[in-house]
């Protein structure tokens, strides 16, 4: 079985500030991992995945995350934030080759850019 | 467009009553989810189903039943058995044995207690 786990579930950061939300996970075997953004009263977008190949990897709306296999982290970032970023932040792992019903979320980071 | 559309965005039920949300998508997937979102929990998983006429238990289905007549709908029923129903519920839907790249979302349903 895997877990995730989101270290902080709110985020407060000043516009144009750097910004990084932590992932840890853990599994067994080797895993897919996916961050995921919620806006109010919606549902959720992919921003991001890890598959395989570059640990590095990079998403929508200038997103990227790093996978770090030693640490079992894949901790998401962007070096300048803006106020439409506002949203929740969802970590989510699997399992190589399982299907999307054996995805494991995190709780969820809340994320406020403050003007 | 193609999507998926939850409806009602809003839904109010009294004690003791089933309410049905209802989820249709027009992606052509044959596999359809139910997750229930409370804050500060992330999304569970309630029932999934890979294709028509067959679903699954989540983590959480107690309380909560589902059908699959149609490929492109997958409707929930919240039973009177639910005690604690009032959650945000989406319902997602992704080609059958992709991973968590091809989970696309609805938008929800709030389901509050009167």
């Amino acid at each position: 079985a895997q877990s995730v786990t989101q270290l902080d579930s709110q985020v407060p950061v000043f516009e144009e500030a750097p910004v990084e939300l932590r992932c840890n996970y853990s599994s067994s075997v080797s895993v897919y991992l996916f961050w995921y953004v919620q806006y109010p009263n919606q549902g959720l977008q992919l921003l991001l995945k890890y598959l395989s190949g570059s640990t590095l990897v990079k998403g929508i709306n200038g997103f990227e995350a790093e996978f770090n296999k030693s640490q079992t982290s894949f901790h998401l970032r962007k070096p300048s934030v803006h106020i439409s970023d506002t949203a929740e932040y969802f970590c989510a792992v699997s399992t190589s080759g399982a299907g999307s019903y054996q995805l494991t979320f995190g709780k969820g980071t809340k994320l406020s850019v403050i003007p | 467009d193609g999507g998926i559309t939850q409806s009602p965005k809003y839904l109010f039920r009294k004690e003791g009553q089933n309410v049905t949300l209802s989820c249709e998508q027009n992606l052509n997937h044959d596999a359809m989810y139910w997750y229930r979102q409370d804050p500060g929990q992330g999304l569970r998983l309630i029932y999934y189903s890979q294709i028509v006429n067959d679903f699954q238990k989540g983590d959480i289905a107690e309380g909560y039943s589902v059908s699959r007549e149609k490929k492109e709908s997958f409707p929930l029923t919240v039973t009177s058995a639910q005690k604690n129903p009032t959650a945000f519920y989406l319902c997602a839907s992704s080609p059958r044995g992709a991973s968590g790249e091809k989970l696309f979302f609805g938008s929800g349903t709030q389901l509050s207690v009167l």
